[in-house]
């Protein structure tokens, strides 16, 4: 079974310093998809960044950007220039493609306030 | 438009009522799920249905049952509602070529 470990469950930020969330996983999987999902207080779950475990560049989205190591299972996100709108809960997510059956396993979130 | 929609987003009811949240996809997606988030936000897969078949059936009482019309639609429907039923319900879909799911609004189940 895979697991996912926020070991983060607060964090804060001034706003437009960098911030980074981390994430950790364990699995006997060699091939496996990693995600960043942002929940902010309306509860909508929002893709923020996938990453493939078969490629080695870290995923980048606009000012999210991702650090993956794989032999360190590891799964950071670093959120550059943070906004008031990047307040929010963050999920960290796992995903094996086994055939149709693509269950995400999350991490338990971590809460990013980011302060004016 | 909305990719992944739910109805209702706010529900409060009473013990032992029975209700139906419904699903809907507009993004010929394939697959879709229900997921729930507890009170401590913790999310867990609770059904996955491929093109109306059901695939993943985690440990849920059988007072929930899923219903899935067509591809695009995936509805749940809770009988006999309790108050640990009280949860947000997220309905999501995923395409065969990408492995990306998206998640609807979520539907706040409040029962009293």
């Amino acid at each position: 079974a895979q697991t996912v470990t926020q070991s983060q469950p607060e964090m804060s930020v001034q706003e437009a310093e960098t911030v980074t969330l981390s994430c950790t996983y364990d699995t006997s999987e060699n091939n496996y998809y990693l995600f960043w999902y942002k929940q902010p207080p309306s509860r909508q779950m929002i893709l923020v960044i996938r990453q493939e475990a078969y490629k080695q560049q870290n995923a980048t989205e606009n000012r999210f950007s991702v650090n993956f190591q794989k032999a360190a299972k590891s799964f950071s996100l670093k959120i550059s220039d943070s906004q008031l709108g990047d307040t929010a809960m963050y999920f960290c997510a796992f995903m094996v493609p086994s055939g149709s059956a693509r269950q995400l396993t999350f991490g338990s979130g971590t809460q990013l306030t980011v302060l004016p | 438009d909305t990719a992944v929609s739910q109805t209702p987003k706010y529900l409060v009811t009473q013990m032992g009522n029975d209700k139906s949240i419904k699903c809907e996809q507009n993004l010929g997606h394939d697959t879709m799920y229900w997921y729930k988030q507890d009170s401590k936000k913790f999310l867990k897969i609770m059904f996955s249905y491929n093109n109306k078949e059901l695939i993943i059936n985690e440990t849920v009482p059988n007072r929930f049952s899923p219903k899935s019309p067509d591809k695009a639609h995936l509805n749940l429907h809770i009988n006999s509602l309790e108050l640990g039923d009280s949860a947000v319900y997220f309905c999501a879909s995923s395409d065969a070529r990408v492995y990306t799911i998206y998640f609807g609004e979520g539907s706040w189940l409040t029962v009293v």
